[in-house]
């Protein structure tokens, strides 16, 4: 089946750095999502990339989808404590979603 | 962007027991899933929650364990049965509203705790 890895498992930044978390799927996928999950909270969408090499931003946030479609990265540029949480990407399998590992952000202000 | 209902919240139970979780859209979905999150882990999927016929279950998980009902559109129930410790976790309904493949909305989630 499906398996969606993503690296590191945890980081821990001072408020002001930058944050990368990368994602990588034993699959080509058609697309892929990325969520974020606050402590004690659900996941909650944040982007979905489709095409080959597409980069999107949202404001400090900034997406990349790779040129093979199986893998991605999500870069945060000066973390905030309100960036803190869980980063979850996720692929589409059937009709389904299958979540990465999740890279949990600490964020030392 | 739908909003999800779902309860209860949290719930202490005794092993041997049942405890039925509901998941309420307050819009017409395409697809609700179930999913169960470890602490400190990703979330696994349990279910697809298929509307008026038996839901189709992933890899490791069982109807009889899992009973799931779904009787409309925006409702869903998800019985975890015989429950053990090991089933102490967090359950999460989530629902797509539009295409295949467009993104999940989800609820507050169900935080179980067997004793």
């Amino acid at each position: 089946g499906q398996q969606v890895m993503q690296i590191p498992q945890y980081q821990h930044v001072q408020e002001g750095e930058d944050f990368t978390t990368y994602c990588n799927s034993s699959t080509t996928l058609s697309n892929i999502q990325w969520y974020k999950q606050r402590p004690g909270g659900h996941p909650v969408f944040l982007i979905q990339l489709v095409k080959s090499g597409e980069v999107k931003k949202q404001k400090r946030l900034t997406f990349q989808f790779g040129e093979a479609k199986k893998n991605s990265s999500l870069h945060i540029t000066a973390t905030q404590t309100t960036d803190v949480g869980t980063y979850f990407c996720a692929g589409p399998w059937a009709n389904k979603l299958i979540f990465g590992t999740g890279t949990l952000l600490a964020v030392q202000p | 962007s739908a909003v999800i209902s779902q309860k209860p919240s949290r719930d202490i139970c005794q092993r041997g027991t049942s405890l039925t979780i509901q998941c309420q859209v307050d819009s017409q979905v395409t697809m609700m899933f179930w999913y169960r999150q470890q602490p400190g882990q990703s979330l696994t999927l349990i279910a697809t929650a298929n509307q008026g016929s038996e839901a189709t279950y992933e890899s490791g998980f069982v109807i009889d364990k899992f009973p799931i009902s779904r009787p409309n559109l925006t409702f869903s129930t998800l019985t975890v049965s015989n429950m053990s410790p090991e089933d102490s976790s967090i359950y999460l309904c989530s629902a797509r509203t539009g295409a295949l493949n467009s993104p999940l909305h989800f609820g507050n989630g169900t935080r179980l705790t067997v004793t």
